[in-house]
């Protein structure tokens, strides 16, 4: 089945440690995203990479760091230089171009990070 | 910042009555326009789209839109319980990426 896998599900953190969410997907996809969800906000996008080896700042990049040494992944890495970490996070992924004109971003199903 | 508002809700509903959902956004550039249903813990789903101005129907669902008023809109025809959930309005303001509203929570009343 193809799909994007994202790990852990859960995951809590102590203030000032950093911590890496995978993110991993088969369905040969060259852009993927990371989003960050609030309660009663809407997605904002923290990285996105169109292209292996190349990723962009989204609008929320700070205390946030990526890498996307392949297709496959896109890890991000919550630094403790983020002040408020406490979120659901989402990784998608694309046909770079095709999002703008259809919406179609497939979604993993989120990791949700609790800084104690 | 280019921007996205949606009103936050909640919005409830009887079953059977139609749900109304608003959008508006900032950009007049935007071209393409999405709903996406999202339900509680969950990662969110496409469920319409829509380029041109006026209607656009699939099965219970009607985008409109209205690119002068920079308004866009979802009508959800004889609600479910199985429709209460989030809905995101979404606007491309470039090639590569979304920008998403806060969304608006829905509740079908049985």
């Amino acid at each position: 089945d193809g799909g994007i896998t994202q790990s852990p599900k859960y995951l809590f953190r102590k203030e000032g440690q950093n911590v890496t969410l995978s993110c991993e997907q088969n369905l040969n996809h060259d852009a993927m995203y990371w989003y960050r969800q609030d309660p009663g906000q809407g997605l904002r996008l923290i990285y996105y990479s169109q292209i292996v080896n190349d990723f962009q700042k989204g609008d929320i990049a700070e205390g946030y760091s990526v890498s996307r040494e392949k297709k496959e992944s896109f890890p991000l890495t919550v630094t403790s230089a983020q002040k408020n970490p406490t979120a659901f996070y989402l990784c998608a992924s694309s046909i770079p171009g095709r999002v703008a004109r259809t919406g179609e971003l497939f979604f993993g199903e989120g990791s949700r990070l609790t800084v104690l | 910042q280019k921007e996205v508002e949606q009103n936050s809700g909640p919005l409830s509903v009887p079953e059977g009555a139609i749900a109304s959902l608003n959008c508006t956004y900032s950009d007049r550039g935007s071209q393409s326009f999405f709903w996406y249903r999202q339900y509680s813990g969950k990662s969110p789903e496409l469920i319409m789209f829509i380029y041109s101005n006026g209607d656009k129907e699939d099965g219970r669902f009607t985008a409109q839109l209205n690119k002068a008023s920079q308004y866009v809109s979802l009508l959800i025809r004889d609600s479910q319980p199985s429709d209460s959930a989030t809905y995101l309005c979404a606007v491309n303001f470039n090639d590569y990426k979304l920008s998403f509203g806060a969304g608006t929570t829905v509740t079908v009343r049985a």
